[in-house]
């Protein structure tokens, strides 16, 4: 079955500079990868996706990249803030329409 | 319109009991997920709902995880005979149509504690 590695599992930074998450999978026939942002005490809520269609995709101060040849996607952050401290996943899609999430990235931003 | 919802926010239980966890999806999203998260760690798939068709129950641990759901409306995830191994966050998920590429909508979690 489908297999997604996250590193690093934790992250520090310092506010203003950026961040960068990356995640490998292993099941060529996934499609659609999603990133989730989950904050304390709350569910994860999607921030980002990128289909296999396109090789990078922005929204802000967010990006995401994918490289199937390679089978790794990256989630980056530029200009971080305090608000951006949080758990983010990455995930992939697989049979039977489920996701695949990977074990997670805490992110600290210091002031 | 609201998002997901999920009841209790927080269940604290002595081993060996049942537990009923539940879970108001998206109105008309016909897709419903369960996930365990276990403290500081990923999600973990356990069951999938879509619309009528028989449930993908590959992710349970064991048979003392069972889900149900009301067509597709409210569904409820039971754990019985609760062991300390099941203490963790149990999330849910709706989607709208459950295709490979729809996002999934989060609830807050019931945080389950088995002392």
């Amino acid at each position: 079955g489908e297999n997604v590695e996250q590193h690093p599992s934790t992250l520090s930074v310092q506010e203003g500079d950026s961040a960068v998450i990356k995640c490998t999978y292993s099941d060529s026939a996934s499609n659609y990868f999603p990133w989730y942002k989950q904050e304390l005490g709350k569910g994860p809520q999607l921030i980002i996706d990128i289909r296999s269609n396109v090789g990078e995709k922005k929204d802000q101060r967010i990006a995401v990249t994918l490289n199937k040849t390679a089978k790794h996607f990256s989630l980056h952050i530029t200009e971080t803030q305090p608000e951006d401290s949080a758990v983010y996943f990455c995930a992939a899609n697989r049979p039977g329409n489920k996701l695949t999430f990977g074990g997670g990235t805490r992110v600290l931003v210091k002031p | 319109g609201a998002g997901v919802s999920q009841s209790p926010s927080n269940k604290v239980t002595e081993k060996g009991k049942d537990v009923e966890l539940r879970c108001d999806p998206i109105s008309g999203h016909t897709a419903l997920y369960w996930y365990r998260q276990r403290l500081g760690q990923g999600l973990e798939f356990l069951i999938y709902f879509q619309g009528n068709s028989a449930p993908d129950k590959s992710g349970l641990p064991s048979d003392r995880f069972s889900a149900e759901r009301t067509g597709e409306s409210v569904s409820t995830l039971t754990i019985q005979r609760t062991q300390q191994e099941d203490s963790a966050v149990y999330l849910c998920a709706s989607s709208s149509s459950g295709s490979r590429s729809d996002e999934q909508f989060f609830g807050p979690g019931t945080r389950l504690t088995v002392l």
